[in-house]
């Protein structure tokens, strides 16, 4: 079955320096698809970066970049130059591609809460 | 993202209360998702609808009652409710596309409390 696995429960970080979310996966199947997403304590699940399996660069989305290592089946998020607003949850998630029917089963870790001090 | 909208944003119920949650999407999307969001427990799938028919319900307690109308609405229907069904309820709608880059956008969610 798959699995999402994020072992920092929370992390802090210095305004303006680089910070790295680790984000674990388990999955047998070749194609699929890893999301991350922000949720900042108002609740709204934010997406923020995409990478597929069969992609051959990293991911890359402003200040977001994910740090995609297959055969170790790791997707970090590297956020530069980090912000106050930055300050949130954020969770990895993988797309289920063997979901039933015509859904898109997404199946979540448990997040990382990232704290950025001024 | 700012196509998914929810309401109420707070809601406080006794357990013998009947009420309902609302999620409007304007993403021209048609795949609508409801997610249970507890204390220390990842996202949980609860209902998803494609094209206004339910594609999938995660044994989800019959006092949880989904409606999708149309591919622009979805509704929760809550009656019964017991304290652990207190959680943020999120709403979420995509493409409704088989292929892995399918991405989900989320509305602000309904922080429901069950007294």
């Amino acid at each position: 079955a798959q699995k999402i696995t994020q072992t920092q429960p929370g992390m802090f970080v210095q305004e303006k320096e680089a910070v790295t979310l680790d984000c674990t996966y388990d999955t047998s199947d070749q194609s699929y698809g890893l999301f991350w997403y922000k949720q900042p304590s108002s609740g709204e699940m934010i997406f923020l970066i995409y990478q597929g399996s069969y992609d051959e660069q990293n991911a890359t989305e402003g200040r977001y970049s994910l740090n995609f290592q297959k055969a170790r089946k790791s997707a970090n998020l590297v956020i530069s130059a980090s912000q106050l607003g930055d300050s949130a949850m954020y969770f990895c998630a993988m797309r289920d591609p063997w979901g039933s029917g015509a859904t898109n089963k997404l199946i979540f870790g448990t997040g990382t809460l990232l704290a950025v001090q001024p | 993202e700012t196509g998914v909208t929810q309401t109420p944003r707070h809601l406080v119920m006794g357990m013998t209360n009947k009420k309902s949650l609302k999620c409007e999407q304007h993403l021209g999307h048609n795949a609508m998702y409801w997610y249970k969001q507890s204390a220390k427990k990842p996202l949980e799938l609860m209902f998803v609808y494609s094209l206004e028919e339910r594609v999938e319900n995660n044994s989800v307690p019959s006092r949880f009652s989904p409606e999708c109308p149309n591919s622009s609405h979805l509704f929760l229907h809550l009656h019964t409710l017991q304290p652990e069904d207190s959680a943020l309820y999120l709403c979420a709608s995509s493409q409704g596309r088989e292929f892995t880059q399918e991405t989900q956008y989320f509305g602000p969610g309904t922080r429901l409390l069950v007294l």
